[in-house]
């Protein structure tokens, strides 16, 4: 019973690059989160999907960030022209349908930008 | 506008005694309150949770408490164990539109000293 899966653990992005961050879901669970978490601070909301919908993108910045989650496969989190503000750690999370308060995490992403 | 707020960035007790974590909030009725720990390079794990229709939640060690008419929360670690030490976020979810948004604090470091 595999738990939330995300790769790659750590990305190393060039500035101007892009960055791909990968999330699959724990089984059975057919929502997504993505919540950024920068040094020093909380983890900060950024996107909330379900399976090719997004529900809530209030948290994503307007531009170079795109989420999604396809039918098939894991959910996506695309940065692009990355810039070295982007550094952070990305976590993903999940819940069951009508559970969204129970929300379980993968272990993260921690993307550098050079 | 920070809704969730904690406002101790460390802790430090003795092993076997209480720890009690602190969490202000803002903009609540209808709301679910939510403690997550972390370690270092690890996702969140959820801990323990309370609805804001009840004042007190127990789960082994640990207990939350919800003090409504101050916008208040803590969570009691009783006793506390080295392993305990980690970072802790408190984080408010529910809330009428029910979006499945996490807001977190910033967290609170708890080392407890063996």
């Amino acid at each position: 019973n595999a738990g939330v899966m995300q790769n790659p653990r750590h990305l190393v992005r060039r500035r101007g690059q892009e960055a791909r961050l990968r999330c699959s879901p724990m089984k059975g669970h057919s929502h997504v989160y993505w919540y950024r978490q920068l040094p020093e601070e909380g983890l900060k909301f950024m996107v909330y999907l379900q399976k090719e919908n997004i529900i809530d993108e209030s948290g994503m910045p307007k531009e170079r960030f795109s989420a999604e989650f396809p039918k098939e496969g894991p959910s996506i989190l695309r940065i692009q022209q990355v810039v070295r503000g982007d550094s952070a750690a990305y976590f993903c999370a999940s819940s069951q349908m009508d559970s969204y308060n129970e929300q379980f995490f993968g272990p993260g992403t921690r993307l550098t930008v050079l | 506008d920070q809704q969730v707020k904690q406002n101790s960035p460390s802790l430090s007790v003795q092993e076997g005694r209480i720890s009690i974590l602190n969490c202000d909030y803002t903009n609540s009725m209808f709301d679910y309150f939510l403690w997550y720990k972390k370690y270092p390079a690890e996702g969140p794990t959820f801990l323990i949770s309370i609805s804001s229709i009840k004042d007190k939640n127990e789960d082994g060690r640990f207990t939350v408490f919800l003090n409504k008419s101050a916008k208040h929360l803590s969570l009691h670690i009783v006793p506390s164990q080295p392993g305990d030490s980690a970072v802790y976020f408190c984080a408010k979810g529910g809330g009428s539109s029910n979006t499945g948004k996490l807001i977190f604090g910033q967290g609170t470091t708890l080392q407890v000293k063996p």
